[in-house]
């Protein structure tokens, strides 16, 4: 039953490569969000959407595109990875447009993504 | 610039003793903060939440102040256990952009037997 899940756990890939990392949340929140932890723990968002559309879209290099196909689902496809995309990337969902008193963020277990 | 910065980066203690951890902020207008409790390999999970009006919350042996004036939030942890250790981030929301959510860098808390 878990609520905001996240897949692959781990991912380690070559540079040049393409990935994704797919996320879906069973909580019928409304927004949704990647966030990047580097090796300092600090998380730093990436993107949110809100009903499949965009509503943040941080500097985050174009190679980044988030997919959200449903309101329940928010994808990160990465290309021509670089080394310094080595992190752990978290998912995670809110009630409502944005985070508030009453919708705190439901966060994934993180997918750790090393680039060699 | 809305900013939170955490104290102690780190810190060691023996279980069964007290802590507290820091959070000063400078986002405006301010909402709300919340302090998140992250394990190892896990994902934040949210321990308290207070507005400006709230001086202090608990959650067990988690108590949260909040000192709206000072900007300032401290995170008391009563008789420390071993599950304690993990990583805890404060989390103020507020300023005006679309973005609302500031985090800190988080202050990794370790127990020992």
């Amino acid at each position: 039953d878990t609520a905001v899940s996240q897949t692959p756990k781990y991912l380690v890939t070559q540079m040049g490569n393409d990935k994704s990392i797919k996320c879906e949340q069973n909580l019928g929140h409304d927004t949704m969000y990647w966030y990047k932890q580097d090796s300092k723990k600090f998380l730093k968002i990436m993107f949110s959407y809100n009903n499949k559309e965009l509503i943040i879209n941080e500097t985050v290099p174009n190679r980044f595109s988030p997919k959200s196909p449903d309101k329940a689902h928010l994808n990160l496809h990465i290309n021509s990875l670089e080394l310094g995309d080595s992190a752990v990337y978290f998912c995670a969902s809110s009630r409502g447009q944005r985070s508030s008193y009453n919708s705190p963020l439901h966060f994934g277990n993180g997918t750790r993504l090393t680039v060699t | 610039k809305n900013q939170v910065e955490q104290s102690p980066q780190s810190l060691i203690i023996l279980e069964g003793k007290n802590c507290t951890l820091q959070c000063n902020y400078t986002v405006s207008p301010f909402s709300n903060l919340r302090w998140y409790k992250q394990d190892t390999g896990r994902g934040p999970v949210s321990l308290t939440i207070m507005t400006f009006s709230e001086n202090t919350k608990s959650n067990g042996r988690y108590t949260a102040t909040l000192d709206a004036d000072t900007k300032q939030s401290s995170l008391h942890i009563t008789a420390s256990q071993l599950s304690d250790s993990a990583s805890y981030i404060c989390v103020v929301s507020g300023g005006t952009g679309a973005n609302n959510l500031f985090f800190g860098t988080g202050t990794r808390l370790t127990v020992i037997p």
